[in-house]
């Protein structure tokens, strides 16, 4: 059973425009989100995260937003640059479980 | 910075071959992860160690086992390699913290094939 959504496989964004990926969870003891980043060939790498605490977080041209009623959250890129071309993970955590569970991915092109 | 290193980039084995993938991170992390990433799938969670000689099976520990002798090294084990289990396999560290708020470092991954 999937508890980490990610239902678009991929995703085409012109450079300068807003990518905005999107991630649904079903379990409700999740309460800690995060994003990585991944490019052919490497590990992910941390991108950016936020607690349930919290409605939005922002690092630079990446903002995550949670909405915890509707149980999803998003990740928007403004603007996109052709090097965010990547496969995206969204990842949840629950207090106290060290272990993350992650989505599918979302392959993002960016098209210059 | 965090740096987690994995043995091998590249590995070809042979079916029915015993074949160890070594992970080995120098932060002194408590906890470290094995998975598996396969298109369609994402990353799926083999087996992770939250200490030395513990260990805690995943959501597809089948065909795997792990050694954790020592706190920066987290070995993988396929006892008798099957073709279903080439994949890329990525290890993680984190640091052991108030639940839920450490991010997990990622090696570069060992892209293995079994033939």
């Amino acid at each position: 059973d999937q508890q980490v959504k990610q239902n678009s496989p991929s995703l085409s964004v012109q450079e300068g425009r807003i990518s905005i990926l999107n991630c649904d969870y079903t379990n409700s003891m999740f309460d800690y989100f995060l994003w990585y980043k991944k490019y052919p060939a490497e590990g992910p790498t941390f991108l950016i995260s936020i607690s349930s605490i919290k409605d939005k977080n922002e690092d630079g041209r990446f903002t995550v937003f949670l909405n915890k009623s509707a149980k999803h959250l998003s990740l928007h890129i403004v603007p996109s640059q052709p090097g965010d071309s990547a496969v995206y993970f969204c990842a949840a955590d629950d207090f106290g479980n060290e272990k993350l569970t992650f989505g599918t991915g979302t392959r993002l092109t960016i098209i210059p | 910075d965090v740096k987690v290193t994995q043995s091998s980039r590249y590995l070809v084995k042979r079916t029915g071959e015993k074949v160890f993938l070594e992970c080995v991170q120098d932060m002194d992390h408590e906890n470290m992860f094995w998975y598996r990433q396969d298109p369609g799938l994402g990353l799926r969670l083999i087996y992770f160690s939250y200490d030395v000689k513990m260990k805690e099976k995943g959501d597809i520990p089948e065909g795997y086992s792990v050694s954790r002798e020592k706190k920066e090294r987290f070995s993988l084990i396929l006892e008798s390699a099957s073709t279903n289990q080439t994949s890329m396999y990525l290890c993680a560290s984190m640091l052991s913290g108030a639940g839920g708020t450490d991010t997990q470092y990622f090696g570069p991954g060992t892209r293995l094939t079994v033939l």
